[in-house]
């Protein structure tokens, strides 16, 4: 399967600031990317859907501005929290979609536990 | 959109078998997946599903019913490191995945 990795895999930061996590395809070409956030004990939520070239494509009540997502190369898309808040401290997971048949899966990165003081 | 339902948790003994079961509601349908994942981990792909019937992969099967709206993870010969918690994701014809809120499997010595 494909290889992803996630940087930076934990971050606190102070509220008010804004960070930014990188997700990259070591060993695969990515046109699109896949962006959750988890909550302790639940599961993980879809927040967007990042296309290599433009504009991501945001999930029901997930602001746009204030998750900025850029994916400027197949191999690259990254998720910037923008002026973070404690309600926003979760467990932020990327992950890209192979293609070339149905049978084709999500290969997850590592993830970026993001703590907002 | 989805709704994807499974038990929240489930305590078995080494070496026996595990049934996780999910049922699923969906607006469009196309395959059906399961993950494991470690506690401060992301999910690892397990197995995937997309006409009816039974997939096994070593020690771990899953089964799936589209007109019924189920599948369920089999697994088998239960080892400790098997403790975790269990994702059953349904995908869209857009390819996006929907979650279930996972089922934590505790694997008593």
């Amino acid at each position: 399967g494909a290889v992803v990795s996630q940087h930076p895999s934990r971050v606190i930061c102070k509220s008010g600031t804004s960070v930014k996590i990188e997700c990259r395809s070591l060993d695969f070409q990515a046109t699109t990317m896949f962006w959750y956030r988890q909550f302790p004990k639940q599961s993980l939520m879809l927040m967007a859907t990042s296309n290599e070239g433009s504009k991501a494509t945001y999930e029901q009540g997930v602001e746009k501005d204030k998750f900025l997502i850029n994916h400027a190369s197949l191999t690259l898309s990254t998720l910037t929290v923008t002026s973070a808040h404690p309600e926003d401290s979760s467990f932020y997971i990327c992950s890209l979609g192979t293609s070339g048949g149905a049978g084709d899966t999500q290969y997850f990165g590592p993830g970026t536990r993001l703590t907002v003081l | 959109g989805q709704n994807i339902d499974q038990p929240t948790e489930m305590t078995a003994t080494e070496g026996a078998i595990v049934q996780i079961n999910c049922t699923y509601q969906t607006s469009g349908f196309n395959g059906l997946f399961w993950y494991q994942q470690h506690a401060g981990e992301a999910p690892t792909f397990l197995s995937y599903n997309v006409l009816d019937g039974l997939e096994e992969k070593g020690r771990f099967s899953s089964f799936l019913s589209r007109s019924k709206g189920y599948s369920y993870l089999l697994l088998k010969e239960l080892q400790m490191k098997d403790s975790a918690s269990y994702l059953c994701a349904v995908r869209d014809p857009d390819y996006k995945l929907s979650f279930g809120a996972g089922t934590t499997v505790t694997v008593r010595a």
